[in-house]
């Protein structure tokens, strides 16, 4: 079946823009997760939703970053007034149940010019 | 907070030989999994292979296998009869049993020589 996918594949965008990045799960999965990998990096742990809930929230880095799941399956990460700090690929995973095995997609990779 | 360190930037091996990747971790927990990932230059993360810490059997996976020491806190990464297609970033990844993100290590980038 088909696997996780996150469009746009690549974005660039201007210093103060706005964002939004979109991850499609496995279908039926109910945990949706969004990192975020820096170059040379670890992806580093943003939020975690449990169907449209967001679970976990901790790995936000501001108020410029949030993240709805409003049915339950599509996940649009946004980020607002954006900076070159936050140029990384950004990538989502889904899993049947919080603490199943993650199935990661290709990832978006956004630069801030 | 668990921290993940892998100790080798870069590792190069002639295809058919063998490689090891090490990875060590944090925790004041005692139950707990740990992971290695490849992430090729597609960027889509893929599971190598994974380790309950309860378990005290290594795992293995094929021509993928783990030296797990809990006591230590390592768990490296063995891939025998490399490949050309073993050529990737490899990350180590640690779950807490009582939590659902993963914490990654800085990666390790193994090329394969021909």
């Amino acid at each position: 079946g088909a696997g996780v996918s996150q469009t746009p594949s690549n974005k660039v965008t201007e210093k103060g823009k706005y964002v939004e990045l979109r991850c499609d799960p496995i279908s039926g999965h109910t945990a949706l997760y969004w990192y975020r990998q820096s170059l040379g990096q670890g992806p580093e742990f943003l939020i975690y939703f449990q169907g449209t809930g967001a679970a976990d929230d901790s790995g936000l880095p501001n108020d410029r970053f949030f993240a709805v799941r409003p049915e339950g399956s599509v996940s649009t990460l946004k980020i607002q007034r954006t900076e070159r700090g936050d140029s990384a690929v950004y990538l989502c995973a889904s899993s049947p149940h919080g603490g199943g095995e993650q199935y990661f997609g290709p990832g978006t990779r956004l630069t801030v010019t | 907070a668990q921290t993940v360190t892998q100790s080798q930037p870069e590792m190069s091996v002639q295809e058919a030989e063998t490689v090891t990747l090490s990875c060590t971790y944090d925790t004041s927990e005692s139950d707990y999994y740990l992971f290695w990932y490849k992430q090729p230059p597609s960027r889509q993360m893929i599971l190598v292979i994974r380790q309950e810490a309860y378990k005290q059997q290594n795992a293995t996976e094929n021509r993928f296998s783990v030296n797990f020491q809990k006591a230590a806190k390592s768990f490296s990464l063995k891939i025998s009869d490399s490949q050309l297609g073993d050529a990737a970033m490899y990350f180590c990844a640690y779950r807490s049993a009582n939590d659902y993100k993963l914490s990654f290590g800085a990666g390790t980038t193994v090329t394969v020589r021909a």
